[in-house]
């Protein structure tokens, strides 16, 4: 199975900053690759899929890259409402979910 | 709208069964695949697996293959996750979730499945 690794486990910026979450597959994924946003006690939101496709509805602050075995999300001008965990998924293969990255915002 | 709806949730003993449903709406529900996850608390998600649209093709996650089991009631644009011999490690929010292009674009508010004596 294809394991994803997530980085960082948690990070803590300010209000307009950048950022940038990382997730590592442990084979190519042909960019079946997918980030959600999860605040607490609700289901996950889709931000991006196909690595880079922003989903209907969602700011465009948010973006997505990669290609072949590493991915990223970017969040440009972090509002206070982006914190949040999010996770990755891969489903190249039967899907595996990255760890999560808990995002503060100071 | 999209709305997924989990409903039959709750507490069971240990070694029972319990069979969860997703109402689903809002959208031509037997023209996408569907699947099930779930989230430990505390925890992240897990994948348990997903069903396509005529039932055709059952895709589990290997450790769980043996224990539930996925089906779908497309008249009754209803989802079902059938579970067996559960044990605490079992006990977590479970989601239904709809397909999207890639991974799964909408989600249910989930329903919480303890597994406890």
């Amino acid at each position: 199975d294809i394991q994803m690794t997530q980085s960082p486990a948690s990070l803590s910026a300010s209000l307009g900053e950048t950022v940038s979450i990382e997730c590592l597959a442990s084979e190519d994924i042909y960019n079946n690759l997918a980030w959600y946003q999860q605040k607490p006690g609700k289901s996950p939101q889709l931000l991006i899929y196909y690595a880079s496709s922003l989903q209907d509805g969602v700011p465009s602050r948010f973006s997505g890259s990669g290609s072949g075995t590493q991915y990223s999300l970017k969040i440009n001008s972090l509002e206070s409402e982006d914190a949040a965990t999010y996770f990755c998924l891969q489903d190249s293969e039967y899907p595996t979910f990255g760890s999560g990255t808990k995002l503060e915002i100071k | 709208e999209v709305k997924l709806v989990e409903s039959g949730g709750g507490l069971v003993q240990p070694g029972r069964s319990l069979k969860l449903s997703c109402a689903a709406s809002g959208f031509s529900f037997n023209d996408y695949w569907m699947g099930w996850v779930r989230q430990a608390p505390g925890k992240g998600l897990e994948w348990i697996g997903e069903i396509n649209q005529d039932s055709s093709t059952i895709n589990y996650t290997p450790s769980l293959k043996d224990k539930f089991t996925i089906s779908r009631d497309n008249a009754q644009n209803t989802l079902y996750l059938q579970m067996s011999k559960l044990g605490s490690e079992d006990t977590a929010i479970y989601y239904c979730a709809k397909a999207g292009f890639s991974g799964f674009d909408y989600w249910g508010q989930g329903v919480m499945v303890t597994v406890s004596s």
